[in-house]
């Protein structure tokens, strides 16, 4: 279990440029989870995967934004003509996934790429 | 819509002294409850969980929570805090017919002065 990584880390980028982030989740693990975090806040929930179907959009995410999972494995989360009103720390979660109702679900997180746009 | 109240924003405490976080959160139905921490240039990590039975729960570290069903609570306690305990700590919840989606509190930040 090497845990959750995220690539890059930090993205400094232009207004208007568009940026993409990837997301590792654990192996195995066939759930994983979007979050956006702004300074102060906790962290929002954006969208999630059931392995490669996109299952839920929050409505935070605007057309500019579109995630993929391919392969039911990693994850990118691209925003297109970037605002600064995007800057912010996006992280990503991932679970095993419950095969039933009720299931104890419990996420695990990614260290995040922080995002700025000048 | 579910939210979540963390009414502490900051928090500062000498180390040994005891340590509650309140967490309220919005929702009748039935919930998951989860306590995630942060230290200084990590990813957030969880604490501890609630799913079901004894309403205390212990986690890592030496951190417990309760579950007040009545109060919509799940505070956050430890006894006494040590200087490694300086960090945000976040409360969660989700909601057992929608266990996709977590919602979060703003956080509390603890900072413990040695």
């Amino acid at each position: 279990d090497t845990g959750v990584s995220q690539d890059p880390r930090h993205k400094i980028t232009k207004r208007g440029q568009n940026v993409t982030f990837r997301c590792d989740p654990i192996s195995e693990h066939n759930r994983l989870y979007w979050y956006r975090q702004t300074l102060g806040q906790g962290p929002e929930f954006l969208t999630y995967f059931q392995n490669e179907a996109q299952l839920e959009k929050s409505r935070l995410l605007s057309d500019r934004f579109s995630a993929e999972r391919p392969k039911g494995s990693f994850s990118t989360l691209e925003i297109q003509r970037t605002e600064q009103g995007d800057s912010a720390m996006y992280l990503c979660a991932s679970s095993p996934g419950p095969w039933g109702q009720g299931v104890q679900e419990t996420q695990y997180f990614g260290p995040g790429t922080r995002l700025l746009v000048l | 819509a579910q939210s979540v109240s963390q009414h502490n924003h900051h928090v500062i405490l000498s180390e040994a002294a005891s340590l509650e976080l309140g967490c309220n959160y919005s929702y009748g139905g039935t919930v998951n409850l989860f306590w995630y921490v942060q230290y200084p240039g990590q990813h957030l990590q969880l604490l501890l969980k609630y799913f079901s039975g004894d309403p205390l729960v212990k986690g890592i570290k030496g951190f417990e929570a309760e579950f007040i069903k009545s109060k919509f609570s799940f505070n956050l306690r430890k006894p006494s805090v040590q200087w490694s305990d300086t960090a945000e700590y976040f409360c969660a919840v989700n909601a057992r017919y929608n266990f996709n989606k977590f919602y979060f509190g703003s956080g509390t930040k603890l900072n413990v002065k040695p």
